[in-house]
């Protein structure tokens, strides 16, 4: 069973952040947060991932509060292309399975 | 590189026969992943591999399916015989460890329809 909470569904103004909550209060102190998104018919993309810090790359900014228990992915300025399922994870290092729930979905509107 | 290449990108057969879907990772992935992806159940792990060896394929659903990855740069999923609940877009994703985690990168699927 997926060890992630999110909510099923959330809208976002184009050129607006997109704040997307991840719950994983029962998180362990070796387990990575990872984030995934699936635009429709394609494959899942990697996102971003982290342990403890707040994580920042081109796509994305990872915050992970302090005691772990959730995070946020932040898309800073959303487009119409953003639209997707967002997929939250936890997992420990390699040798984990990657289970993935139902994630978010997100609509980006014009 | 051209990422991970999966064929074919469709495929409807019959109940009964056999079907082989194949998957090329991206070069210098030591870990590879087959996933099955249906409206019901998500998408579920169904085996992966590590440098060509299969660690876990607790997510095979049953004898019918078996996943072969004779060298680094190719693996074959096979379903024999295949069954109209086996319809499903099949994912194969490629990963390495990076930056105290491992990343996987997916292929586009191959939409299976078993009539």
């Amino acid at each position: 069973d997926a060890k992630t909470t999110q909510p099923p569904s959330m809208d976002c103004a184009e050129g607006r952040a997109a704040n997307l909550p991840c719950n994983h209060s029962t998180i362990s102190g070796n387990e990575y947060v990872y984030w995934y998104r699936q635009i429709h018919s394609q494959g899942p993309q990697y996102i971003i991932h982290g342990l403890k810090n707040n994580e920042t790359n081109e796509m994305a900014s990872l915050i992970i509060t302090e005691d772990r228990k959730s995070s946020t992915l932040i898309l800073p300025h959303a487009t119409l292309r953003d639209t997707a399922v967002y997929y939250c994870i936890v997992r420990e290092d390699y040798g984990q399975n990657f289970v993935f729930g139902p994630g978010t979905r997100l609509s980006v509107l014009p | 590189d051209a990422g991970v290449i999966q064929s074919p990108r469709h495929e409807v057969t019959e109940m009964g026969q056999e079907v082989t879907l194949r998957c090329k990772p991206i070069s210098g992935h030591d870990y590879l992943f087959w996933y099955r992806q249906t409206m019901m159940r998500g998408l579920e792990l169904l085996i992966y591999f590590n440098n060509n060896v299969p660690i876990d394929d607790s997510g095979m659903p049953e004898d019918r399916f078996s996943a072969k990855m004779p060298n680094a740069s190719f693996s074959t999923l096979k379903i024999q015989p295949s069954e109209p609940r086996d319809s499903a877009v099949y994912f194969c994703a490629s990963g390495t460890w990076a930056g105290g985690g491992e990343t996987q990168y997916f292929g586009p699927g191959t939409r299976l329809l078993v009539l």
